[in-house]
């Protein structure tokens, strides 16, 4: 069973925009891709859902391409405080909900 | 609007003890599912349940059952635990299954579970 994939970890400075990837084959005709923050010792927090193209809300922008089996979350101007961990969340054709393997974000000074 | 809230926060147990842990969703939600993290297999699918019905479960040994009440809480219960089972166990609820493709779920803060 193919895992969906991010990188392990990512840094950064304050101020610059970050893109961390999600690598997800076998994602289901009809779901959606869900990405979520996580601090320590808390439970994820919703970012962003999309099903297609590019959606943006206030704190981010998601890209899909058209063959829908991997996406990018974009963060505008990283602050310290979006130093967390990112996962993607997919529904794959086996009506299972997959997270990512979760990507660990470090924004510098 | 209360979040999802999980009780207990931590729990500390034995192996061979059987632990039960408890999920309010949001007001008005009728689906929870629930998710095991620990840090080598990150965050597992383990259960879904809508309208007190398990729709989907993972890839979980039969140790780990769960239910929904009818006022949509939710309990996991985990029986025989062994040391691989300590874990953070998260909740998440949503308005209807998020397997139907575009529910947005909320979760809550976990259980920490440790087991000795």
């Amino acid at each position: 069973l193919a895992k969906t994939t991010q990188p392990i970890s990512m840094d950064s400075y304050e101020g610059q925009e970050v893109n961390i990837t999600c690598s997800h084959n076998n994602i289901a005709t009809n779901d959606y891709i869900t990405w979520y923050q996580q601090f320590p010792s808390q439970g994820p927090r919703f970012i962003i859902q999309g099903y297609k193209t590019k959606v943006t809300n206030e704190v981010a922008s998601l890209f899909i391409p058209a063959d829908r089996k991997s996406s990018t979350l974009s963060l505008p101007r990283v602050s310290l405080s979006d130093t967390a961990v990112y996962y993607c969340l997919v529904g794959e054709d086996t009506d299972k909900l997959i997270f990512g393997t979760g990507t660990r974000l470090q924004v510098f000074p | 609007k209360a979040g999802v809230t999980q009780t207990p926060r931590y729990l500390i147990k034995t192996r061979g003890q059987q632990v039960t842990l408890s999920c309010s969703p949001i007001s008005g939600h009728r689906s929870v599912s629930w998710y095991q993290q620990t840090p080598g297999q990150g965050l597992q699918f383990l259960f879904e349940y809508f309208s007190e019905t398990q729709r989907n479960k993972g890839n979980f040994p039969g140790r780990f059952s769960g239910r929904q009440f009818s006022n949509s809480r939710s309990e996991m219960n985990v029986s025989t635990l062994e040391l691989g089972d300590s874990a953070l166990y998260l909740c998440a609820s949503s308005s209807h299954p998020p397997s139907v493709g575009f529910e947005t779920q909320y979760f809550g803060p976990g259980t920490r579970l440790l087991v000795l």
